[in-house]
């Protein structure tokens, strides 16, 4: 079946613009997580969404980022008023629940460029 | 906030050879597991070990985990040329949350 995928794949923006980023999830998978990964800080947490449940925020690195999941599937991450360390590849993974033992399924990632 | 360290930070072997790598970490967790990365993009994932594990096999692949040391290695036999890529330990607690190593470059010379 399909994977996860994730739009676009390349994203050239200017400081100070916003951007959205979108993932669709495995179908009938649950839970869905965003990472970033770049140069100086690797692959880091974002935030995660599972079921109805609030989403765990704690890895937004602040106030300007922000994310979605509509209907339970598709999740939307918005960077507000871009900078240039916001520059990364932005990965999308999702998995049948939320507990340790599932494997993650990951997209192709976008690469943002900020400008 | 990464998680703990690999090493190897980069690695180049012949094909053929085998190639370890290695993975600290500093929390406890629920269990372990190695991702591989090509050309900067997703990840696939290889193997999960679970915290109550010492070995697992997959294929080619050989991971150990080390619970009082926090450690895990992984390692590839027989290696070949596709097995060029990034390789990434990412541990996780209760929930599915991933907390990666800084990861390892692997370069198999055919």
């Amino acid at each position: 079946g399909a994977g996860v995928s994730q739009s676009p794949s390349n994203k050239v923006t200017e400081k100070g613009k916003d951007v959205e980023l979108r993932c669709d999830p495995i179908s009938g998978h649950t839970a869905l997580y965003w990472y970033r990964q770049s140069l100086g800080q690797g692959l880091e947490f974002l935030i995660y969404f599972q079921g109805n449940s609030a989403p765990d925020k704690s890895g937004l690195p602040s106030d300007r980022f922000s994310a979605e999941r509509t209907g339970g599937s598709v999740s939307t991450l918005t960077i507000q008023r871009t900078q240039q360390e916001d520059s990364a590849v932005y990965l999308c993974a999702s998995s049948f629940t939320v507990t340790s033992s599932d494997t993650q399924y990951f997209g192709p990632g976008t690469r943002l460029t900020v400008l | 906030s990464q998680q703990g360290e690999e090493d190897p930070q980069a690695l180049s072997i012949q094909e053929g050879e085998n190639a370890t790598m290695n993975c600290s970490y500093k929390t406890s967790i629920n269990n372990l597991q190695w991702y591989r990365q090509n050309s900067g993009r997703g990840l696939v994932h290889l193997i999960l070990i679970r915290s109550n594990e010492r070995e697992k096999h997959s294929g080619r692949l050989r991971v150990t985990l080390d619970t009082s040391k926090k450690s895990s290695s992984l390692l590839i036999t027989a290696s070949r040329a596709a097995d060029t890529a990034s390789y990434f330990c990412a541990t996780s607690s209760n929930t599915g949350k991933l907390i990666f190593g800084q990861g390892t470059t692997l370069q198999v010379k055919p």
